[in-house]
């Protein structure tokens, strides 16, 4: 499967910064999806991004996939403390079918209130 | 609507032990995973199915076993237990080139 590294592994961020997250692989991706993870809790889907440079917004989070389609990132804008948890990146194995997810290692974000 | 419902929550085995986690969903969802976590770790991924009869080995197959006798069930089997099987387990199911759905997950300590 496709091999993606997560970046950074941890976050502490002050309420009302903001917080990035990024996931960047040596090869091209047919598509990733971003997933969060609250503490002590499962995986939650946030989005998936399918085309080159495509960027998508929910509220406060923005999500883009590079031109390339190597890298992807997850920007929150203005923290809040409902946004603590682990947020992973997610792609497929070849063929363009979803059926081997492989996840990113993720980034830990702490938010200070 | 259920979702992917997973059973126990928790267990502790001993040494050698077996035992078999239960995942089951009910969204007719042709594909299933079984994922591992690891404490401040990421996940990874285990066995996978594409469909009932289907399976195939993810990153971490070793120690493990599953089957896919129906489009809902998805049960991963830890035959002779060891200390580094001590993991969060987690079964997801989805359809094709969609979100997943994960289960609440089944702490286990092998000890």
């Amino acid at each position: 499967g496709q091999q993606v590294m997560q970046i950074p592994q941890y976050q502490h961020v002050q309420e009302g910064e903001d917080f990035t997250t990024y996931c960047n692989s040596s090869t091209t991706l047919s598509n990733i999806q971003w997933y969060k993870q609250r503490p002590g809790g499962h995986p939650v889907f946030l989005i998936q991004l399918v085309k080159s440079g495509e960027v998508k917004k929910q509220k406060r989070l923005t999500f883009q996939f590079g031109e390339a389609k190597k890298n992807s990132s997850l920007h929150i804008t203005a923290t809040q403390t409902t946004d603590v948890g682990t947020y992973f990146c997610a792609t497929e194995g070849s063929g363009g079918s979803n059926y081997k997810l492989t996840f990113g290692k993720g980034t830990l974000l702490t938010v200070n209130p | 609507n259920a979702g992917v419902t997973q059973t126990p929550k928790f267990r502790i085995l001993k040494i050698g032990q077996s035992m078999t986690l239960q995942c089951a969903q009910d969204m007719n969802h042709n594909y299933m995973y079984w994922y591992r976590q690891d404490p401040g770790m990421g996940l990874k991924l285990i066995y996978y199915s594409v469909g009932a009869g289907i399976t195939d080995k993810g990153e971490v197959p070793n120690g493990y076993n599953v089957s896919r006798s129906t489009t809902e069930d998805f049960p991963l089997r830890l035959e002779l237990a060891a200390p580094s099987q001590t993991s969060v387990y987690f079964c997801a199911s989805g359809a094709t080139n969609e979100k997943l759905f994960f289960g609440s997950g089944t702490q286990l300590s092998v000890l």
